[in-house]
């Protein structure tokens, strides 16, 4: 069964610093990763979307990257804005006729002015 | 372009109650899919469709039932509403799950009180 973890649960950060968010996934036979932000009481919109043949993708300040031999993605946030305090989540699309994307529990970034 | 549409935004229902939660996307998308958000549990999949008269179960789908008449809607009922579905409901759609390059798009979410 496909198990993602993101660490860590919560980070803080002041405006215009670099950061990294973590997630690991225990089953490699993967068909894409895909990262979320989530504001408060809102749904979730798709940032990137990493196929497993693919190593990284770029949108604007966000830089996500997969390595799937180590069940690992980050994704990357460039001088980093207020605007960008959300819950970001990742979601792991796995093989077998289940169809399921089983989603991390989600990292609360707070970017302080 | 709406995208994906969930009604309604926020019910309160009491327990034994029935409802039916509405989802709707005009994207021509294949697959549609329900989920439920609660604290400390992250997503988890209630019942995906992968196109029109074909539905299936996925983690969580005890005390619910879909339907796909169409390729557009997707309507999630809860058949006697108890306290433990007290959650945020989220309906997700995409062109094809088959495919790796296929992003999955989120309505906006419904707010569901069982009291």
């Amino acid at each position: 069964k496909q198990e993602v973890t993101q660490i860590p649960a919560a980070l803080s950060v002041p405006e215009g610093e670099n950061l990294v968010l973590n997630c690991s996934f225990t089953d490699s036979a993967i068909y894409n990763l895909q990262w979320f932000r989530q504001d408060p009481g809102k749904g979730l919109t798709s940032l990137l979307l990493i196929q497993s043949s693919q190593r990284e993708q770029t949108s604007g300040r966000l830089n996500a990257s997969l390595d799937k031999s180590s069940g690992r993605s980050t994704l990357y946030i460039a001088a980093s804005q207020p605007g960008d305090s959300a819950t970001y989540l990742c979601a792991v699309k796995s093989g077998g006729s289940n169809y399921k994307l089983t989603f991390g529990k989600g990292t609360l970034l707070t970017v302080n002015p | 372009n709406a995208g994906v549409t969930q009604t309604p935004k926020f019910q309160v229902l009491k327990t034994g109650q029935s409802m039916t939660l509405q989802c709707a996307q005009d994207m021509n998308h294949e697959y549609m899919s329900w989920y439920r958000q609660d604290p400390g549990m992250g997503l988890r999949l209630i019942h995906y469709s992968v196109g029109a008269g074909i539905t299936d179960q996925g983690e969580v789908p005890n005390g619910y039932n879909v339907s796909r008449s169409t390729t557009e809607d997707f309507p999630l009922r809860l058949l006697s509403a108890a306290p433990s579905q007290t959650s945020v409901y989220f309906c997700a759609s995409s062109y094809s799950i088959k495919s790796g390059a296929n992003v999955l798009t989120f309505g906006a979410g419904s707010r569901l009180t069982v009291l």
